[in-house]
């Protein structure tokens, strides 16, 4: 099973910085299949990135994903209020795992 | 509208079992990835299950054996069937739908409100 390390556990920021958020498989995996994902309390999950750097439909282009070597990388450029939430990586190169969890809080 | 409901959820004992279903608005799951994840209180996002297009399907480790995902392409909806439930099954279930976009990129990007399974005694 490939698993998913996602640091730091919480990113204290304030609106308008910058957020990057890290995504370290434990082996390889494909670009296509990293994907990001969005979840605000009380909500389901919401697709942000897929192929690690597509935005999903709907998604403001402050939020980008990206990649070097294995690890994978979300940032968002300028913080807004709605963007403080708890964000998933996921991947699908070999079966399905998510990571543990990035929360985005207002410092 | 495109939209998915899950319902079905509730309190079990463990040992029991319960099914979960999902009805698809809007896309037809017949020609879709469908798939479930669930959340524990407190907890991260974990994978269930996926049924394909050809009717295959796959499953957690944690599951196999325990639980069965199918779909009614008449209803336009998918089940999860889940026996032998135990208490580390405590979660919320989403269904989602499990899309590809071109190429090999491949994502859940419609995703159900879900439904809360409790297993206790």
């Amino acid at each position: 099973e490939i698993v998913l390390t996602q640091s730091p556990g919480t990113l204290s920021l304030s609106p308008g910085e910058r957020a990057t958020l890290s995504c370290r498989p434990s082996q390889s995996v494909g670009t296509s299949y990293l994907a990001w994902y969005q979840q605000k309390p009380g909500q389901a999950p919401r697709l942000l990135i897929y192929g690690a750097s597509s935005r999903a439909t709907g998604i403001p282009d402050r939020f980008s994903g990206s990649w070097s070597g294995t690890d994978f990388t979300l940032s968002i450029s300028r913080l807004e209020p709605e963007d403080f939430a708890v964000y998933y990586c996921q991947q699908y190169g070999s079966s399905i795992t998510f990571g543990g969890g990035t929360k985005v809080e207002i410092k | 509208e495109v939209q998915l409901v899950e319902s079905g959820g509730g309190l079990v004992q463990p040992g029991e079992s319960l099914r979960l279903s999902c009805a698809v608005s809007g896309f037809s799951v017949s020609t879709n990835y469908m798939t479930w994840v669930r959340q524990a209180p407190g907890k991260g996002l974990e994978w269930v299950s996926v049924i394909y297009s050809a009717d295959n399907t796959d499953y957690t480790d944690s599951v196999k054996g325990r639980f069965t995902i199918s779909r009614d392409n008449s209803k336009n909806t998918v089940y999860l069937h889940m026996s032998s439930l135990r208490a580390e099954d405590t979660a919320v279930y989403y269904c989602a739908r499990d899309h590809r976009f071109g190429g090999y990129d491949e994502a859940f990007d419609i995703w159900g409100q879900g439904t809360m399974v409790t297993v206790s005694s």
